[in-house]
Parts: C-alpha cells; sequence; structure tokens
C-alpha cells in the first residue's frame, strides 16, 4: 500500500518561494503508469488542483493554467519522492497543501493522499 | 473549466439514517467522476470512482451512480465514522472539485 509522507514550512513569507517534498513509499516515483500531483484545499477556494509530474521513459509535468508560470513540479528518483516549488507567494495561497498519487486511465484518479501540510504566507 | 456544484451544503443527521449527495457539473464529464470523504485533519479518502465504482476496501453501503453531468452518491445508514465533509471530483478535462457537503450529526 502506497504512503505518502509530506514536510516542509508552515509559516512563509510573501514574494518568497513555496518548497514542500512527498517522499513516497509503496511505490517509486518513476513508475510509468501513475502521476504524482499536487492539490491544495483553502477555505475561500476549496480544494483546487495545481499541477503533477510523471514519467513516461521522460519526465513530463502538467500544470492547472493558472498557476503556470510560478509552479515547478519535479522529482528526485534517489530519494523516491517529489517536491512543489510555489514562487511570487501572496497571502491569498495561504492553504493546506497535499500530494496525492494518479491512476486509471490518464493517471489522473487520485488515490492515495499525503496527511496535509498547512502553509500560511504572512510577513 | 468545469465546475462542478455539489448540494446541500451542509446535512444535520443522525446516525443510522440514509442519505444522498448530489453533484451536478457545468459540462459532461461521462463517467469521470470520483467522491472523496474528508475528516478533519486527515487525507482525504478516495471512496467512489467512475461514478460507481468503489474503491479497495470501501464499505457497501456507499454508492455512486450518475454520469454526464448529474452524479449522487448514497450512503445507506450512517455508521458515527461517516460524519465528514464529502467532495466529487471530475478528471474528464483537467481536475476540478466540488464545494462538498458536510455531513454533521444533528
Amino acid at each position: 500500500q502506497v504512503q505518502l509522507q509530506q514536510s516542509g514550512p508552515g509559516l512563509v513569507t510573501p514574494s518568497q518561494t513555496l518548497s514542500l517534498t512527498c517522499v513516497i513509499s509503496g511505490d517509486s516515483v518513476s513508475t510509468k503508469t501513475v502521476s504524482w500531483n499536487w492539490i491544495r484545499q483553502s477555505p475561500s477556494r476549496g480544494l483546487e488542483w495545481l499541477g503533477r509530474t510523471y514519467y513516461r521513459s521522460y519526465w513530463y509535468n502538467d500544470n492547472e493554467p493558472s498557476f503556470r508560470g510560478r509552479l515547478i513540479i519535479d522529482a528526485d528518483t534517489s530519494r523516491n519522492q517529489f517536491s512543489l516549488h510555489l514562487s511570487s507567494l501572496t497571502p491569498e495561497d495561504t492553504a493546506v497543501y497535499y500530494c496525492a498519487r494518479g491512476v486509471s486511465v490518464g493517471a489522473t484518479l487520485l488515490d492515495s493522499w499525503g496527511q496535509g501540510t498547512q502553509v500560511i504566507v504572512s510577513s | 473549466e468545469i465546475v462542478l456544484t455539489q448540494s446541500p451544503a451542509t446535512l444535520s443527521l443522525s446516525p443510522g439514517d440514509g442519505v444522498t449527495l448530489s453533484c451536478r457539473a457545468s459540462h459532461s464529464v461521462g463517467n469521470l467522476l470520483a467522491w472523496f470523504q474528508h475528516r478533519p485533519g486527515q487525507a482525504p479518502r478516495l471512496l467512489i470512482y467512475d461514478a460507481s465504482n468503489r474503491a479497495t476496501g470501501i464499505p457497501a453501503r456507499f454508492s455512486g451512480r450518475g454520469s454526464g453531468t448529474d452524479f449522487s452518491l448514497t450512503i445507506s445508514g450512517l455508521e458515527p465514522e461517516d460524519f465528514a465533509t464529502y467532495y466529487c471530483q471530475q478528471r474528464s478535462q483537467w481536475l476540478t472539485f466540488g464545494g462538498g457537503t458536510k455531513v454533521e450529526i444533528k
């Protein structure tokens, strides 16, 4: 059974970059039939899918259009983990951030989730 | 963007009650709709995928139906651990979530 363990800061300064990591156990970040996703939840915006990375002989990324330009999701095969890097933070980025595995056709069925990381953007 | 609208926002029920939650999509998503259960402080839990298939380990009291734009999740006989917030999510065009229905104890 796959388990996802998240880590990262709980408080970030506006204009800075948020980096969160999701360590995978029970699967490989390089598995060719899955994707590795980031989702966030805030009271004002509800649940939002941010983007994903996946390996199909090459590494690919898909990001929700509104986050393009300031979101990078990458993978570290040596540590079997993937990470989110969200730049130019504003208080509107305050949310609980989740990592999740995507499976099934298109690797878009989110079947396993991390425990969540509360992130507050404030000076 | 496909918008998912869930209703009602909140339901106050008692253990043993049956309940049906609704999710309506702004455009057809075929059967590419999932339901999640979310308890405070926990990871969301996949209940139903592709509109009507129960995920591994999900009790039979949870059932889903629908296609196109109208979907429902039925819980037949609420257990104490079922009081939570339920979200629908489509994966036909990117991924979007509904606003959730909170099932609370009356």
